[in-house]
């Protein structure tokens, strides 16, 4: 059974740039049916996606975060990483990484891949305060 | 951008009775609405994809309906573990971007 863990640092600067990696354990990062993906839940709030990179390594970000945020992958490590720069305040949050599966759906004798986010790691909270 | 509406913000029920939740769109969606469940403490979990598909695992007591704007997850019997937060989530078709909604909180009366 794959699984996914956060890991990085707690505590960043405002104006700094918050760095985490995703450890990607029990299976290949490298399959084309997974994407992988960060999702953050500031404290007693919602969730809030902030984007998502393919095996192939496109990446594609939430608007709001466009500018600020970078998802790279590193295969050979099995793992892969958010970058957000220019942290302030409001970027304090849980911060999870998720496996993203594409999943096949037909209806009406179309088919299409949706994105499913299937497994998700513990989480890591990340601070930001001087 | 599209907006997730949740309703109600929370659910007053007790165990065996049945919980309907809601979710609806700013505009119309396709079927990329998945649903979770969060519990304090941990992540969320995957519940139903494609509005009605149940994840691997997920008790027959949960079922998910909808289309256009209106969604809705159905918990037919509370278990005592169905009481948590619940989201749902959808995706635009292109470019990729995915929200949440703000979430129902299930809580035993």
């Amino acid at each position: 059974q794959m699984q996914v863990q956060e890991s990085g640092s707690g505590l960043v600067r405002p104006s700094q740039t918050l760095s985490l990696t995703c450890d990607v354990s029990g299976g290949s990062i490298n399959s084309g049916r997974y994407s992988w993906s960060w999702v953050r839940q500031s404290p007693g709030k919602g969730l809030e996606w902030i984007g998502y990179i393919y095996h192939s390594g496109s990446a594609y970000y939430h608007p709001s975060l466009r500018g600020r945020v970078t998802i790279s992958i590193d295969r050979s490590k099995n793992q892969f990483y958010l970058n957000l720069s220019s942290v302030t305040a409001a970027d304090t949050a849980l911060y999870y990484c998720a496996r993203v599966s594409a999943v096949e759906s037909c209806s009406g004798g179309s088919c299409y891949l949706n994105d499913v986010f299937d497994i998700w790691g513990q989480g890591t909270m990340v601070t930001v305060s001087a | 951008e599209i907006v997730l509406t949740q309703s109600p913000a929370t659910l007053s029920l007790s165990p065996g009775e049945r919980a309907t939740l809601s979710c609806r769109a700013t505009e119309t969606i396709a079927s990329y609405l998945s649903w979770f469940q969060q519990k304090p403490g941990q992540p969320p979990r995957l519940l139903i994809y494609d509005t009605s598909n149940r994840a691997t695992g997920i008790p027959t007591r949960f079922s998910g309906s909808g289309s256009g704007t209106d969604f809705t997850l159905t918990i037919s019997s509370l278990e005592p573990e169905d009481f948590a937060v619940y989201y749902c989530q959808q995706r635009t078709n292109w470019p990729p971007v995915f929200t949440f909604g703000p979430g129902t909180k299930v809580e035993m009366k």
